[in-house]
């Protein structure tokens, strides 16, 4: 399958602090990538859909203020979570679909385990 | 919106048994039905997915199978091993746009 790079896996950041994370897609042209946020044993939580060169489509009650999203190629997207609160710990994990593909799946990162301080 | 009940949320066999996953949808339109496997720590990986043009699909141990009319479908995995302990989450979506909607979660335990 198609190979989604997180970056990175893991950061502690100090409170008031700004975090970015890195979603890339290796080995294909990703046309759609997604943020989620997951809580300890829950489900995944979609934050925002980009598509390369648009503004992001936040899901309600997400702050778009606060977490920043950019998707200014079609292999990278990043997320930037602005004046991070220990409340924003969590684990945040992109996906990425890619153009042009006959089937519909999306490929997940590894994840990006962040504490806030 | 689309609803996607997961059952059970905990499911401990014996290595070599079978584990079977539930999941059901409300959204008729739905028509894709991607299962993904979460290790502690990392980000899911899709396992296998279904499309509403096709009732079952099997891959080496693991099968899907799709019921349309009742709305649900089920991941199956045979001669289950300690390497298969996992949170496995089903999804559901529709149209082009993929934006899947995920069951809760089901925390497997294959005890060796």
């Amino acid at each position: 399958g198609a190979v989604v790079s997180q970056h990175p896996s893991r950061v502690i950041c100090k409170s008031g602090t700004s975090v970015k994370i890195e979603c890339r897609s290796l080995d294909f042209q990703a046309t759609t990538m997604f943020w989620y946020r997951q809580f300890p044993k829950q489900s995944l939580m979609l934050m925002a859909t980009s598509n390369e060169g648009s503004k992001a489509t936040y899901e309600q009650g997400v702050e778009k203020d606060k977490f920043l999203i950019n998707h200014a190629s079609l292999t990278l997207s990043t997320l930037t979570v602005t004046s991070a609160h220990p409340e924003d710990s969590s684990f945040y994990i992109c996906s990425a679909r890619g153009v042009g593909t006959a089937n519909t799946e999306a490929f997940f990162g590894q994840g990006t385990r962040l504490t806030v301080v | 919106g689309e609803n996607v009940e997961q059952h059970p949320s905990t499911l401990s066999v014996q290595e070599g048994d079978s584990a079977v996953i539930k999941c059901t949808y409300s959204d008729s339109a739905s028509n894709y039905f991607p299962w993904y496997k979460q290790e502690l720590g990392k980000g899911p990986q899709l396992i296998i997915d279904i499309r509403s043009n096709v009732g079952e699909k099997k891959d080496q141990r693991i099968a899907v199978t799709l019921n349309k009319t009742a709305k649900h479908f089920s991941l199956h995995i045979t001669e289950t091993q300690p390497e298969d302990s996992a949170v496995y989450f089903c999804a559901a979506s529709k149209g082009g746009s993929y934006i899947p909607t995920f069951g809760r979660g089901t925390s497997l335990i294959v005890h060796p």
